[in-house]
């Protein structure tokens, strides 16, 4: 599968690859990170959150792994199909009721 | 209703003249943000509420940009004296409470000219 060990604005991948987008966060006291989906013309559309208290879950096709050390969130994922093509966006925020901090966008095209 | 819902989905104004855009969250959803997304970038945090408070308005760019919620339910963004450096995609989202995952419409895009 392809993946990306630094942010790259753009991933390209087979159907049926399993992809991997990165991203680094800012903010040392976030503690709630969420990746989302946008399809040209649409809103972001949730995929899948995580807390700080974890460092890994997983939803159907895809993971999310947090690394809280380096400061690293990562999606995962499997059998990449060609509506998988969007561009992602990592989040993140912390207590206090502040407001979700978007990430660079990746670009996922799935080619079949 | 079953998702958040924004309107207009395109407004083009001229320079100079003043936009409202409009937002009805999902219902039951205490929390309300804007964000502005440029082309080609990921969405920049404007304001939030919660109920009818706004508590939170520091990305709003300058104080052409005024948002409300007297109601607790349906928000509108306004935009005074509309600049072509305002034009991009104005998204709203709404969430149970705070620090919840954010639902978002599907955004106005603003067209200055």
């Amino acid at each position: 599968g392809e993946s990306v060990g630094l942010h790259l604005p753009t991933l390209s991948v087979q159907e049926g690859d399993n992809s991997i987008i990165n991203c680094a966060y800012s903010n040392s006291a976030s503690d709630y990170f969420i990746w989302y989906k946008q399809e040209s013309g649409k809103g972001p559309q949730f995929i899948i959150d995580i807390r700080s208290n974890m460092d890994k879950r997983q939803g159907q096709r895809v993971t999310v792994l947090l690394n809280k050390t380096v400061k690293h969130l990562s999606l995962q994922i499997a059998a990449t199909q060609p509506g998988d093509s969007a561009v992602y966006f990592c989040a993140e925020t912390h207590q206090a009721g502040t407001a979700l901090i978007f990430g660079k966008g990746t670009t996922l095209s799935v080619s079949s | 209703g079953a998702g958040v819902s924004q309107s207009p989905r395109y407004k083009v104004a001229k320079r100079g003249q003043d936009v409202a855009l409009r937002c009805d969250p999902i219902s039951g959803h205490v929390s309300l943000f804007w964000y502005q997304q440029a082309l080609g970038q990921g969405p920049e945090f404007l304001t939030y509420f919660q109920n009818e408070a706004q508590l939170d308005k520091s990305g709003l760019p300058s104080d052409r940009f005024f948002a409300e919620r007297p109601e607790g339910s349906v928000s509108t963004l306004k935009i005074q004296r509309t600049q072509q450096e305002d034009s991009a995609v104005y998204l709203c989202a709404s969430s149970l409470s705070t620090n919840e995952k954010l639902f978002f419409g599907s955004g106005t895009q603003l067209s200055v000219l």
